[in-house]
């Protein structure tokens, strides 16, 4: 069955520096997402891209993230001059259409020290 | 706005059934979701259903809708202790490009 892959697991970063946090999408689908998971809280939605472009974003996407399609298979999420805050789980979904059911991948786990 | 409600804990014996409860605040959902999680994992889609039906079941759970009330509810009849993990009701918004999920509820399953 296909599956939504992400690297990598886990990732400790200093704070200010740069992360990016991999996803590779069920192959057929068009619509990719970031949710986040900050510890014991409620999975917070960041972004939708469709078409190669922001289709939506919330309140916590701001100008420190930024996301990209580099090729054909690949969805990423870069996190500049990362913060203590940004500490959480980043799960990436995919979907074929919108509103169509959305597939997680298992999340990386970025810790920012 | 959006906004997905959830009791926090639930804690039933192996073999019971097990009622997980949900509300949500917009009527123009047009579908809600349940996604389980377990310890360190991701979020695995457990079923859905569709704003116009009532009910939908599927083997041992059973999802409730009652749009008048905006509820909706997740039965796992037979509950094993595999079934311990923390439950997310979720739907999606009017957009239909972004999920907003409740904090998710604990279940904990004794034998």
């Amino acid at each position: 069955e296909p599956e939504v892959t992400q690297t990598p697991s886990h990732q400790v970063t200093q704070m200010g520096q740069e992360v990016i946090l991999r996803c590779v999408p069920i192959s057929n689908h068009l619509y990719f997402y970031w949710y986040r998971q900050i510890l014991g809280q409620k999975v917070e939605f960041l972004v939708s891209f469709y078409n190669n472009e922001i289709s939506e974003k919330s309140e916590i996407f701001d100008d420190q993230f930024s996301v990209e399609r580099p090729d054909g298979s690949n969805f990423t999420l870069k996190i500049r001059s990362t913060k203590l805050e940004d500490s959480a789980m980043y799960f990436c979904a995919s979907s074929s259409r919108g509103f169509e059911t959305q597939y997680f991948g298992p999340g990386t786990r970025l810790l920012v020290l | 706005g959006e906004d997905v409600e959830q009791s926090l804990f639930l804690s039933v014996r192996e073999g019971d059934s097990s009622v997980i409860n949900c509300t949500y605040t917009d009527s123009s959902s047009t579908y809600l979701y349940w996604y389980k999680q377990e310890p360190g994992a991701g979020l695995q889609l457990l079923t859905y259903i569709f704003s116009n039906m009532d009910m939908k079941q599927d083997q041992r759970l059973t999802v409730l809708l009652n749009k008048k009330d905006k509820h909706l509810s997740l039965r796992i009849a037979d509950t094993q202790t595999g079934d311990s993990a923390i439950y997310f009701c979720a739907e999606i918004n009017q957009a239909g490009t972004a999920l907003i999920f409740g904090k998710g509820t604990t279940l904990s399953v004794s034998s």
